[in-house]
């Protein structure tokens, strides 16, 4: 398996709900990331787990909420979100931890497209 | 303060011929420079990297290019193909701590004419 899968692929909310975006690989890699991409825009980091720890929050809201279950898993729970958080919501893991030296690519899953109205 | 740049926001080429795309960067610490490719609705991929130590990395038809002097990197697609057409986004690494996250750049809109 060497793929990042993320669902769902499409997620209509409102201000008031409450759900989760989940990310999936099982190719070993140590490091998974949250990104947040808005159209014609680069991807912005938000979150960083290396070994299942959260090493970096990019001040990101309180209403975002990330989880790291184990090390082939990572969530972002959703609440009380507003009209400007509607983007694509990426995955991305790599083989090692962010603090390791050498190559270390990310690789993407497709993303979730959030919409919240 | 953008640190990575990408100042052609679209780029349309013929197939066949040669893409170009060009990236500037202005933090001489980056050690680890990437290219992504992203089609509409999907998420990027990545197609090369290149150390900091290198001046040039090939993979089949994509060759980067580095010039640590002019802080400055280039993708070269030969030939290009309709299935390149895509955004292309450059990104760089720090060295430490949590520099070691990816800055990207804005990208480029890479047009393919069959």
């Amino acid at each position: 398996d060497t793929e990042v899968t993320q669902t769902p692929k499409h997620l209509v909310m409102g201000m008031t709900n409450k759900k989760s975006l989940k990310c999936e690989q099982h190719m070993g890699h140590r490091a998974m990331y949250w990104y947040k991409q808005k159209a014609k825009k680069p991807p912005e980091l938000m979150f960083v787990y290396s070994y299942e720890k959260l090493s970096i929050n990019e001040s990101v809201p309180s209403r975002f909420s990330p989880e790291c279950p184990n090390s082939s898993l990572l969530n972002l729970h959703l609440h009380a979100l507003q009209p400007e958080d509607s983007a694509l919501y990426l995955c991305a893991s790599s083989l090692k931890a962010l603090w390791d030296r050498g190559p270390n690519e990310q690789f993407f899953g497709p993303g979730t497209r959030l919409t919240v109205l | 303060d953008q640190q990575v740049k990408q100042n052609s926001p679209s780029l349309s080429v013929q197939e066949g011929r040669i893409s170009i795309l060009n990236c500037d960067y202005t933090n001489s610490m980056f050690d680890y420079f990437l290219w992504y490719k992203k089609y509409p609705a999907e998420g990027p991929t990545f197609l090369i990297s290149i150390s900091s130590i290198k001046d040039k990395n090939e993979d089949g038809r994509f060759t980067v290019f580095l010039n640590k002097s002019a802080k400055h990197l280039s993708l070269h697609i030969v030939p290009s193909q309709p299935g390149d057409s895509a955004v292309y986004f450059c990104a760089a690494r720090g060295t430490s701590g949590s520099a070691r996250q990816l800055t990207f750049g804005s990208g480029t809109q890479l047009t393919v004419l069959p």
